[in-house]
């Protein structure tokens, strides 16, 4: 089974600072997927960004970026500038690896870290 | 606003009671998925439809069940039920396989 290692519990950033949330994931194939999703307390599930394993540039969306280094299997959500309401969970998945052309599509998700934004 | 949409928000049942979650996927997504939010287990896969065929199934017990109808919505059926069942059960939905999965508000199921 494919492993997503979340780290972090818990991460603490003051508004208008960076944080990285680091993410390390487990598989021995070559095409992949990795996503960030963000859930905050009301409990949706909300997309950020996505890197897929043949990228060759770290996506970016907004203020987030996906700091995405192959060899060590890492894939670290960064966040810029810190709002108040980024705090949340913030969990990193895999999506099951391309087989042949072809995958069944599911997310293996990480435990999630808790970040909390202060003034 | 993902577009998935998910009903009921929350449910609160009894044990060994049945109860059917409902998710209907964004305008064009094929692909279904349903995974469970629990406190001990984490996310978990349970079950993938693809227009209306079942494709995968992950940890998913025998007293659950799920179905995706012709218009592509799906259904999670839970019976039997236990006190661990109580989690937040989240549908997803992508165009195929390969593309990003936009999630539901999730089913907040209680046990008691």
């Amino acid at each position: 089974a494919q492993k997503i290692t979340q780290t972090q519990p818990g991460m603490f950033v003051q508004e208008k600072e960076a944080v990285t949330l680091d993410c390390t994931y487990d598989t021995s194939d070559q095409s992949y997927g990795l996503f960030w999703y963000k859930q905050p307390s009301s409990g949706e599930m909300i997309f950020l960004i996505y890197q897929g394993s043949y990228d060759e540039q770290n996506a970016t969306e907004g203020r987030y970026s996906l700091n995405f280094q192959k060899a060590r299997k890492s894939a670290n959500l960064v966040i810029s500038a810190s709002q108040l309401g980024d705090s949340a969970m913030y969990f990193c998945a895999m999506r099951e690896p391309l087989r042949g052309g072809s995958t069944l599509g599911r997310l293996y998700f990480g435990r999630g870290t808790q970040l909390t934004v202060w003034p | 606003d993902s577009g998935v949409t998910q009903t009921p928000k929350h449910l609160i049942t009894a044990t060994g009671q049945r109860v059917t979650l409902r998710c209907s996927p964004r305008s064009g997504d094929l692909s279904v998925y349903w995974y469970q939010q629990s406190l001990d287990q984490g996310l978990q896969f349970l079950i993938q439809y693809y227009n209306g065929e079942e494709r995968a199934k992950g940890n998913i017990l025998e007293r659950f069940s799920a179905q995706q109808f012709p218009d592509l919505h799906s259904e999670l059926n839970l019976s039997s039920l236990e006190l661990g069942d109580s989690a937040l059960y989240f549908c997803a939905s992508s165009i195929g396989t390969t593309d990003t999965q936009y999630f539901g508000p999730g089913t907040r199921l209680t046990v008691l």
